[in-house]
């Protein structure tokens, strides 16, 4: 079964500070992956995704995400926050074979501070 | 980008009566919709596996007679809590996928329930 772990819980960054969320998954297979915000009481928003090809994907936002295969990792970074990216972010993970459900890590809080 | 609606946004119910959200697809045939739920401060875990046509899959320990999932068209799929309890509160959330070689998922904003 697949598993997703998100290291930070909370994360507090001033703004214009440098953004790096951990994301590690569990699956023996091909994943596709990917990186979601919820601002506070709005639904979920994808920020970028990776399916295949280069491994660094550009999302929207600024963000970006990297995925190292050998390292099961998927990261998320911006380089240079804002007060508006004060939100909980979750990284996400379903097989590379059709429709398939994904995988929620626990999400990472971030807030961002002037 | 396509879009995804459900219905009620919220809403509000006394225990033991039965509450139906909708989860629509609005410019794009669904071929599976995924429903979760996300309690407070909490992630998204995965309920149930609805495919058009066919019965839904649920999740281990999911009870489906409490839970019932109808995706009678490409562009619905209905949950159904049935005799609602307070510790059904949460924020229920469904996703569409259409199909094919296409892994994106796109999220509905959700239903916030409260059973009091």
């Amino acid at each position: 079964a697949q598993s997703v772990s998100q290291h930070n819980h909370h994360v507090i960054l001033s703004e214009a500070a440098s953004l790096e969320l951990g994301c590690n998954y569990s699956y023996g297979g091909t994943v596709n992956l990917f990186w979601y915000v919820q601002y506070p009481g709005q639904h979920l928003q994808l920020l970028l995704k990776y399916f295949s090809g280069d491994p660094l994907v550009k999302g929207i936002k600024g963000f970006e995400a990297e995925f190292i295969k050998s390292k099961f990792s998927f990261n998320l970074r911006k380089p240079s926050v804002q007060w508006s990216d004060t939100a909980e972010y979750f990284c996400a993970v379903n097989a590379n074979s059709g429709n398939t459900p994904l995988v929620f890590g626990k999400g990472t809080r971030l807030s961002v501070i002037a | 980008g396509a879009v995804v609606s459900q219905h009620p946004s919220r809403v509000i119910c006394k225990s033991g009566t039965s509450v139906k959200i909708e989860c629509r697809s609005l410019d794009f045939q669904a071929t599976t919709m995924f429903w979760y739920r996300q309690f407070p401060k909490q992630s998204l875990m995965l309920m149930a596996t609805s495919n058009e046509g066919s019965k839904a899959t649920y999740e281990q320990g999911v009870e489906k007679d409490k839970f019932l999932i109808n995706h009678a068209s490409l562009t619905l799929s209905t949950l159904t809590v049935a005799s609602a309890h307070p510790e059904d509160s949460s924020f229920y959330i469904c996703s569409a996928a259409s199909g094919g070689m296409s892994y994106e998922q796109y999220f509905g904003p959700g239903t916030r329930l409260t059973v009091t």
